[in-house]
């Protein structure tokens, strides 16, 4: 079974930092890209970022470039999203995607990030 | 950036009925990268439709989708209770890859 499960939100106040990650399983995680998603409460969804198979291409939302990152380690069939000088309007749930080629197909149930003070 | 537009804002529907969700696009999508997802309560989106008019795996085929270029609709031939949902667009031919603000189908 194809699954991917999030972890690493919380509540972090303006300006700090939070690191999540995302445990793939049940594909071949290195033959496949991989997104994030986000969704504020209540909102619809925004992609924010894309990694591609080798990790040599990643790609960011205009809301967040220069704030977060993504990477992947192949042998933790892992993807990773840091995110940096958090806004409020970054509270979301974050949700982990594979990708097939760019179409984001599989989703894990997501991980929620509050940022307030 | 592509943007893109869902109407009607909310769909209020009986079960059995047929419902038809439309999503515009700011420029032509290349390829027909264009897909569909539905997002019941508490519960991450799920993949429908991809390519435009393919269905993903699982997917009953009371689901359709269809469309090109611009102009793009979904479409569920017999409701069922669990369509109670939102439903999104997307496109994934460019980056950013952007999402419709969403259509809510309410099942009366």
């Amino acid at each position: 079974e194809v699954q991917l499960v999030e972890s690493g939100g919380g509540v972090v106040q303006p300006g700090g930092s939070l690191r999540l990650s995302c445990a793939a399983s049940g594909f071949s995680f290195e033959q496949n890209a991989m997104h994030w998603v986000r969704q504020p409460p209540g909102k619809g969804l925004e992609w924010v970022s894309l990694i591609s198979r080798d990790g040599g291409v990643t790609l960011y939302a205009n809301s967040v470039k220069g704030r977060f990152i993504i990477s992947r380690d192949i042998i933790k069939n892992s993807v990773y999203l840091q995110l940096n000088s958090l806004r409020t309007e970054d509270t979301a749930i974050y949700y982990c995607t594979r990708g097939r080629q760019w179409l984001t197909d599989i989703w894990g149930r997501g991980t929620t990030v509050t940022v307030s003070s | 950036e592509i943007v893109l537009m869902q109407s009607p804002g909310t769909l209020s529907l009986s079960p059995g009925d047929r419902a038809t969700l439309s999503c515009r696009a700011s420029q032509s999508v290349g390829n027909n990268y264009f897909a569909w997802y539905r997002q019941k309560p508490g519960q991450p989106p799920r993949l429908l439709i991809y390519d435009a008019s393919t269905r993903a795996t699982g997917i009953p085929d009371r689901f359709s989708g269809s469309g090109s270029e611009t102009d793009f609709t979904l479409t569920i031939s017999r409701l069922e209770s669990e369509d109670s949902a939102v439903f999104y667009c997307q496109q994934y031919a460019v980056a950013p890859l952007t999402f419709g603000g969403g259509t809510k189908v309410e099942i009366k």
